[in-house]
């Protein structure tokens, strides 16, 4: 079973920012969090990470609470290619991740 | 670099029978992966290995091994086909244990008869 909880779908309108939220309260203190995004029926994408501080990279920000027990994914410019289901993990340990659900964001024009 | 390279790209089997899945990565990571994904459904992680001569279970390992010989190459055998083994398999890698950057292979299509 996965350690994060996702909504199941999402829709966001192109050109604006898709916020994708993630609940994981049972994180300790040495746990990351981790994105990735699969689209269509290909192997997944890593996208982002982090620990306690907040993130950005060229895909994405990553935005984690201060008590860690939720996280945000921000893709800042939603365009119809990141259409994609979008996992939040947090590893069992340092070697078993875990995919959940995700969840379905589905970027309309 | 190839990448993550997955073979084949489809298979068929009849209930029973044995096969193995290829995988292979021509960047030097330690850590490599096999996961299944069910129609719908996220991946689950089968098998994994952090370097070459040792391997793991992952959440569902019954009725497949694994072997780790080389760092280049993880293997995933299925000892005797069964319809519930459908599913499509992803062979991933990183560099470490902490699975930081996994990149994944295109995957292999099973169906089981």
């Amino acid at each position: 079973d996965a350690k994060t909880t996702q909504p199941p779908s999402m829709d966001c309108a192109e050109g604006r920012a898709a916020n994708l939220p993630c609940n994981h309260s049972t994180i300790s203190g040495n746990e990351y969090v981790y994105w990735y995004r699969q689209i269509h029926s290909q192997g997944p994408q890593y996208i982002i990470h982090g620990l306690k501080n907040n993130e950005t990279n060229e895909m994405a920000s990553l935005i984690i609470t201060e008590d860690r027990k939720s996280s945000t994914l921000i893709l800042p410019h939603a365009t119809l290619r990141d259409t994609a289901v979008y996992y939040c993990i947090v590893p069992f340990n340092n070697n078993d991740m875990r995919f959940g659900a995700g969840t379905r964001l589905t970027v309309k024009p | 670099n190839a990448g993550v390279t997955q073979t084949p790209k489809f298979q068929v089997l009849k209930t029973g029978q044995s096969m193995t899945l290829q995988c292979a990565q021509d960047m030097n990571h330690e850590y490599m992966s096999w996961y299944r994904q069910d129609p719908g459904m996220g991946l689950r992680l089968i098998h994994y290995s952090v370097g070459a001569g040792i391997t793991d279970q992952g959440e569902v390992p019954n009725g497949y091994n694994v072997s780790r010989s080389t760092t280049e190459d993880f293997p995933l055998r299925l000892l005797s086909a069964a319809p519930s083994q459908t599913s499509v398999y992803f062979c991933a890698s990183s560099e470490g244990a902490r699975m930081e950057t996994q990149y994944f292979g295109p995957g292999t299509r099973l169906l089981v008869l």
